[in-house]
């Protein structure tokens, strides 16, 4: 079975501070994870994936990470964090052919908050 | 535009009654899902269809009954609402591959009173 865990459920940055959202994972399989942003009363964006090969990912608007098999981690971060970062983070993972028959779970996610 | 839409965007109904709401996607995916997102933004997967075929039916009250009449329409019946139905569902779509990410409708608000 998979799960995962975000740690901080809300976090506040300077704009043009360092973006970390962390997100650790827990899977019997090799897993599938993602990240995916939520804007206010909008659906799910894809940021980025990792599946296989280079643990270090880059998705959209500046973020990327990386995937640490030791520390069953996926944090995600950007370098500077701009106003329209703000929005609600989520971390997913799926097995690969886990009898979960394809089910991406979800975190709790992590709300951005930007300050000026 | 390519793209998973949902219809109605928002939904206010009474206890007791009965809904639909519907999901479309034009981007050539076989696998449907539905999702709900409860008030603390938690998102759950309620159900999944993959070229019209039930396979993910998690522990979901039967007063909610999908129906994919094909691989580009799933809908979600709900009978008999309850209060604590009130949530935001999304609907999404992808490819059949473990690898393959989801794309998501922009929900449907759905108001209990």
């Amino acid at each position: 079975a998979q799960s995962v865990t975000q740690l901080g459920s809300h976090v506040s940055v300077s704009e043009g501070a360092l973006v970390l959202l962390r997100c650790n994972y827990s899977s019997s399989v090799p897993p599938y994870l993602f990240w995916y942003v939520q804007y206010p009363n909008q659906g799910l964006q894809l940021l980025l994936k990792y599946t296989t090969g280079a643990t270090l990912v880059k998705g959209i608007n500046g973020f990327e990470a990386e995937f640490k098999k030791s520390e069953t981690s996926f944090h995600l971060t950007k370098p500077s964090a701009h106003m329209s970062d703000a929005a609600e983070y989520f971390c997913a993972v799926r097995g690969h052919g886990s009898s979960n028959t394809g089910k991406l779970i979800f975190g709790q996610g992590t709300t951005l908050q930007v300050k000026p | 535009d390519t793209a998973v839409s949902q219809t109605p965007k928002y939904l206010v109904t009474q206890m007791g009654n009965d809904k639909s709401i519907k999901c479309e996607q034009n981007l050539g995916h076989d696998t449907m899902y539905w999702y709900k997102q409860d008030s603390k933004k938690f998102l759950k997967i309620m159900f999944s269809y993959n070229n019209k075929e039930l396979i993910i039916n998690e522990t979901v009250p039967n007063r909610f009954s999908p129906k994919s009449p094909d691989k580009a329409h799933l809908n979600l019946h709900i009978n008999s609402l309850e209060l604590g139905d009130s949530a935001v569902y999304f609907c999404a779509s992808s490819l059949g591959q473990m690898n393959s990410p989801l794309h998501f409708g922009n929900g449907t608000r759905l108001t209990v009173t």
